[in-house]
């Protein structure tokens, strides 16, 4: 079955403690990106990728980070996690960062700084 | 920039209702333009979309038609459903680097 893996589903930690959620993609797409959905601000985008070791900012990357060191994986990276980055986080693929190219996206991570 | 705009929710309606959601953008070129969905617990899912004005997406009994004139974007369905409950995005993409503008969601709720 085509989709997009993300793990884990809930997570909750302590301030500063660094953590990472993996996402996989199993569509050979080149197209990775990591948004936040925030309650009345819809989603943003934290980092995108356009193929592998190619990845590159969105709208709000700040106390994030990324890599893309094989096509089918594009793990997010806290180094020092903040109560402001509670939130749900949604990883998605495309076939091409072209227009008209939909997104598959992973049932997300719900995660929880304390 | 670009932005999406959409009705606020929630938007509560009877089975068999028929449902609009208003979208509206605002955008620089020649937008492509998405309806996703999201259920409860769930990621979100394309619904559909449509790339050049005037055309018609349609999909599981919804359509939206691209409307450059008034830069809209509405998303209609004739006869609701209970499963149709869920939360439902309007976004729009215009370059090459693949993002996805989001407008704010929708929560439909459908009672019997």
């Amino acid at each position: 079955e085509a989709q997009v893996t993300q793990n884990p589903r809930y997570l909750i930690t302590v301030t500063g403690k660094k953590l990472t959620v993996t996402c996989s993609q199993n569509m050979n797409h080149e197209y990775m990106s990591w948004y936040r959905q925030d309650p009345g601000l819809g989603l943003r985008q934290i980092y995108y990728s356009m193929n592998v070791e190619v990845t590159d900012k969105g709208d709000v990357p700040e106390g994030y980070k990324v890599s893309r060191k094989e096509k089918r994986n594009f793990p997010l990276i806290l180094e020092s996690p903040s109560p402001n980055q509670t939130s749900l986080y949604f990883c998605a693929s495309s076939l091409s960062a072209g227009q008209g190219y939909g997104y598959t996206f992973g049932s997300g991570t719900r995660l929880t700084v304390v | 920039g670009n932005s999406v705009t959409q009705m606020e929710g929630p938007v509560t309606l009877s089975e068999e209702a028929f449902l609009t959601i208003n979208c509206t953008y605002t955008a620089t070129g020649y937008p492509s333009l998405f309806w996703y969905v999201q259920y409860p617990g769930e990621g979100l899912q394309l619904l559909l979309k449509a790339t050049k004005a005037d055309d018609k997406g349609s999909n599981k009994g919804f359509e939206a038609t691209y409307r450059k004139e008034t830069t809209s974007f509405h998303l209609e369905k004739g006869s609701v459903q209970v499963s149709d409950s869920a939360v439902y995005f309007c976004a729009l993409t215009t370059d090459s680097w693949g993002k996805l503008q989001f407008g704010a969601g929708t929560q439909v709720v459908v009672t019997p």
